[in-house]
């Protein structure tokens, strides 16, 4: 089993739509961090969450640590929104990631 | 602006060779990460470090697999003997707590033939 899933692990929006990538894990954390990897490979970190909610220009996102689960959002999508979205959490020492999930918005 | 880098962008090799990769962590940041990203397995911890000590490197196969901070400017990872499945993507990322953000380096593609 998988500490953590992210669902879906694909999708496609159009331009403009609201998107929601969510987050399930089965441990106890310390953080969550919502990561993107572009198309060429470059990760970049969006948000380290412990509680709450955090919003970013167009990102939000939100943890609720008594159900175990994060989600991300993407206000008014646009393409260079395409990536993969990786969710990763933190226990102790240890990180545990998600097998991400793959954005792709068409114009 | 200040990033993470990285050295080399790639490295092919055969079977049997060291390897070491080398990452330039962000001037100040007293955190650097060492990741392994494959398609089977996607990301993976391998090792962190905080002022240069290692907290945690059980993500890392000891018996080939080596992980140090000379100094606070330099992190290396070294492999030896490599093998063919250690064919991946490796990433550095720094950071500095309490924000803890992490920035990551381009990556280091290995192939190992």
């Amino acid at each position: 089993k998988n500490e953590v899933e992210q669902s879906p692990q694909n999708l496609t929006a159009q331009e403009g739509e609201f998107i929601t990538i969510n987050c399930s894990y089965s441990v106890g954390i310390s953080a969550l961090h919502w990561l993107q990897q572009h198309p060429g490979g470059g990760i970049v970190s969006l948000f380290m969450l412990s509680s709450g909610k955090k919003k970013h220009g167009r990102l939000i996102a939100t943890i609720n640590i008594q159900e175990k689960h994060s989600s991300l959002h993407i206000t008014a999508s646009h393409p260079r929104d395409s990536a993969v979205y990786i969710c990763a959490v933190r226990t102790g020492n240890q990180f545990y990631f998600g097998t991400g999930t793959s954005l792709t918005v068409i114009p | 602006d200040a990033r993470v880098t990285q050295t080399p962008r790639h490295k092919v090799t055969e079977m049997g060779q060291e390897v070491t990769m080398r990452c330039q962590p962000i001037l100040g940041h007293n955190t650097v990460f060492w990741y392994r990203q494959t398609m089977m397995q996607g990301l993976e911890l391998l090792a962190y470090f905080r002022n240069r000590a290692p907290l945690d490197d059980s993500g890392m196969p000891k018996d080939r697999f080596s992980a140090e901070m000379p100094d606070a400017t330099l992190a290396t990872l070294k492999i030896q003997p490599s093998e063919p499945r250690d064919s991946a993507v490796y990433f550095c990322a720094s950071g500095s707590p309490p924000v803890d953000t992490q920035y990551f380096g381009p990556g280091t593609r290995l192939t190992v033939l």
